[in-house]
């Protein structure tokens, strides 16, 4: 149980255009899911909480209209990077709340490479 | 406020030997811990959660941890290691003050293990 899918795992495209990853929670519901990044040999660092039916909630520094983010159902977030260029290039994971309100299950990343 | 230390960024063992990675906490209540491992290039897997149950809290794939208040400590723990355990470990915290139940992410400690 508690599984959390994402697509795609890799993606490669050119500087300027967007790319959407969406974040998928297979055998629960999820009314809050997260958005992290994480640069080579570091640590997570929260980008936003999706909430369903709700405005996304961003962390300080990072900017709303680059990163959208739509929590349309109770199984799905996405996120998309709009004008993407080379420093966005990075690791992107998701992760969805368990019903026990507290537990985060992680998907299993997306690396964009802006080229 | 609340936060989690990892004591090192490194451990190395040999297999078949103990493993010991360090995690010491900061809350100003009752705090909710996790430990994730990340393989590379992989999303979080979880492998225990303490919620103010049991101190002594048993994991997968042979891990443990135990949640000492008096030390304010999450220390994982497993008996004898073996190869696929080598990967990228975070101790974790639920930050309730002013968020939603953000998780705030220690450092991580790599664990590598010789044959």
């Amino acid at each position: 149980g508690a599984v959390v899918s994402q697509h795609p795992s890799r993606v490669i495209c050119k500087s300027g255009t967007s790319v959407k990853i969406e974040c998928r929670s297979l055998d629960f519901q999820a009314t809050t899911m997260f958005w992290y990044r994480q640069f080579p040999k570091q640590s997570l660092m929260l980008m936003a909480t999706s909430n369903e039916g709700s405005k996304a909630t961003y962390e300080q520094g990072v900017e709303k209209d680059k990163f959208l983010i739509n929590h349309a159902s109770l199984t799905l977030s996405t996120l998309t990077v709009t004008s993407a260029h080379p420093e966005d290039s990075s690791f992107y994971i998701c992760s969805a709340r368990g019903l026990d309100q507290e537990t985060q299950y992680f998907g299993p990343g997306t690396r964009l490479l802006v080229l | 406020a609340q936060s989690v230390t990892q004591l090192d960024s490194h451990v190395s063992v040999s297999e078949g030997t103990p493993v010991l990675l360090r995690c010491n906490y900061s809350s100003s209540y009752s705090p909710s811990l996790f430990w994730y491992v990340q393989h590379p290039n992989k999303g979080l897997q979880l492998l225990l959660k303490y919620t103010s149950a049991a101190t002594l809290v048993k994991g997968i794939n042979g891990f443990e941890a135990e949640f000492k208040k008096s030390e304010t400590s999450f220390h994982l723990t497993k008996p004898s290691a073996h190869m696929s355990d080598a990967a990228e470990y975070f101790c974790v915290v639920i930050n309730y003050e002013g968020s939603q139940g953000n998780l705030i992410f220690g450092k991580g400690t790599k664990l590598s293990v010789k044959p």
